[in-house]
């Protein structure tokens, strides 16, 4: 059985840097596929934010590629999401999740973290 | 970037009725890549429908997908006491991948 769980800080201070892991279990990492970040604020729809293939290219949304980076460490089986320069509008939960596609088919993401709320105050 | 409008905002009809979503795209989406979610409050959300029509594993049968182009439709056939939930479109055929802003389907 897949499952992904996101950790990292509850509360960051704004303009500093939102730093999340998705450790996978169930499922190796190197072994393909494509894994992402997407997040809700509080009573509101849901965002992609990026994600990531195994070997390591990264696919952002253009209206945050500028504060984004998405990461890959295989020999823990983990990937990583790190947003810079935060602000209150970044306050949501952030989900991770596998997205079983490649480049020939594309598919949505099938199994998913259960998130874990990050809210930005000083 | 692809935006996803659904309607209505919110359906309230009672267990064992019909329940008829609507996803529309503002530019057609490619090879039909329009996917189905569910979430329930507190909750991830869950799969329910890739390609437009394909269930996802473990999906009940009254759960349906239909559509192409720029218009897409989910259906649940009888609604279950469990069903009462946001749904959620999502076309990931086109960088960026978007979502629509969800159906909330709440008991009458």
């Amino acid at each position: 059985q897949v499952q992904l769980q996101e950790s990292g800080p509850g509360l960051v201070k704004p303009s500093e840097t939102l730093s999340l892991t998705c450790t996978v279990s169930g499922y190796s990492i190197s072994s393909g596929y494509y894994w992402g970040w997407i997040r809700q604020p509080p009573g509101k729809g849901l965002e992609w934010i990026g994600s990531i293939y195994h070997s390591g290219s990264t696919y952002y949304n253009p209206s945050l590629k500028s504060r984004v980076t998405i990461s890959v460490d295989t020999s823990k089986n983990q990937f990583s999401l790190k947003l810079s320069s935060v602000t209150a509008a970044d306050t949501a939960v952030y989900y991770c999740a596998r997205d079983p596609g490649d480049a020939m088919v594309p598919l949505p993401f099938d199994y998913w973290g259960q998130g874990t709320l990050v809210t930005v105050s000083s | 970037e692809i935006v996803l409008t659904q309607s209505p905002g919110t359906l309230s009809l009672s267990p064992g009725e019909r329940a008829t979503l609507s996803c529309r795209a503002s530019q057609s989406v490619s090879s039909s890549y329009l996917a189905w979610y569910q979430q329930k409050p507190g909750q991830a959300p869950r799969l329910l429908i890739y390609g437009a029509s394909s269930r996802a594993t473990g999906i009940p049968d009254r759960f349906s997908g239909s559509g192409s182009g720029t218009d897409f439709t989910l259906t649940i056939s009888r609604l279950e006491p469990e069903d009462f939930a946001v749904y959620y479109c999502q076309q990931y055929g086109s960088s960026p991948e978007t979502f629509g802003q969800g159906t909330k389907v709440e008991i009458k």
